[in-house]
């Protein structure tokens, strides 16, 4: 097992730009969340995706969106970046849809909009 | 609105006592609650779970307990040791089970 990773570690965009994340879960995790962790917050779950499909979404506008792929892998893409959308980016993982307690948190990626 | 709430940022305590760490809720529908732990730099790591038939679950010097009527639930850590350090978050979960929510964090510093 190697983990969960997330690419990049950290990102600046500008305001109205588009940012694509990419989290690659652990071989065998059929099930992906991702979380947005403001300063100062806790993580705010964004959606989730369980083989290839989406399962359940959060407070979040339409232009948070994800795709996952059958390699384990999984991207979060937000379109027309607002300066409220500076965070941590994290996406976790599990083998299946309850298994929460083995949910495995990426290190994150932190995006930064000016 | 946030539904899972640690109101203290922060705690210092002595190495070798107890910390206590406190979380309340608001939506009664939460039947399953999840401690996580998290280093500088660090995804959040999984600590302890509970759920809303137990009121305590223990695992090591980790203890979580839930008290529904008051919709809160604690984490005590007995006895506390200086690599316990971290930001500790709660997360709660209603039958849906997809969908955690968190609170802010509480920040551990155990003294050596």
């Amino acid at each position: 097992e190697t983990g969960v990773t997330q690419s990049p570690t950290h990102l600046i965009k500008t305001r109205g730009q588009q940012v694509t994340l990419r989290c690659s879960s652990q071989s065998g995790h059929n099930t992906v969340s991702w979380y947005q962790q403001a300063l100062g917050q806790g993580p705010q779950f964004i959606f989730q995706y369980y083989r290839e499909e989406e399962n359940g979404r959060g407070n979040f506008p339409p232009r948070f969106s994800g795709l996952q792929f059958p390699n384990y892998s999984s991207e979060l893409n937000v379109n027309a970046l607002e300066l409220d959308d500076s965070a941590l980016y994290l996406c976790a993982s599990s083998p299946e849809l309850w298994g929460v307690d083995e949910q495995f948190f990426g290190p994150g990626t932190r995006l930064t909009v000016l | 609105d946030q539904q899972v709430k640690q109101n203290s940022p922060s705690l210092s305590v002595q190495e070798g006592r107890i910390s206590i760490l406190n979380c309340d809720y608001t939506n009664s529908m939460f039947d399953y609650f999840l401690w996580y732990k998290k280093y500088p730099a660090e995804g959040p790591t999984f600590l302890i779970s509970i759920s809303s038939i137990k009121d305590k679950n223990e695992d090591g010097r980790f203890t979580v307990f839930l008290n529904k009527s008051a919709k809160h639930l604690s984490l005590h850590i007995v006895p506390s040791q200086p690599g316990d350090s971290a930001v500790y978050f709660c997360a709660a979960s209603a039958n849906t089970g997809n969908q955690f929510y968190f609170g802010t964090g509480t920040s551990l510093t155990v003294i050596p």
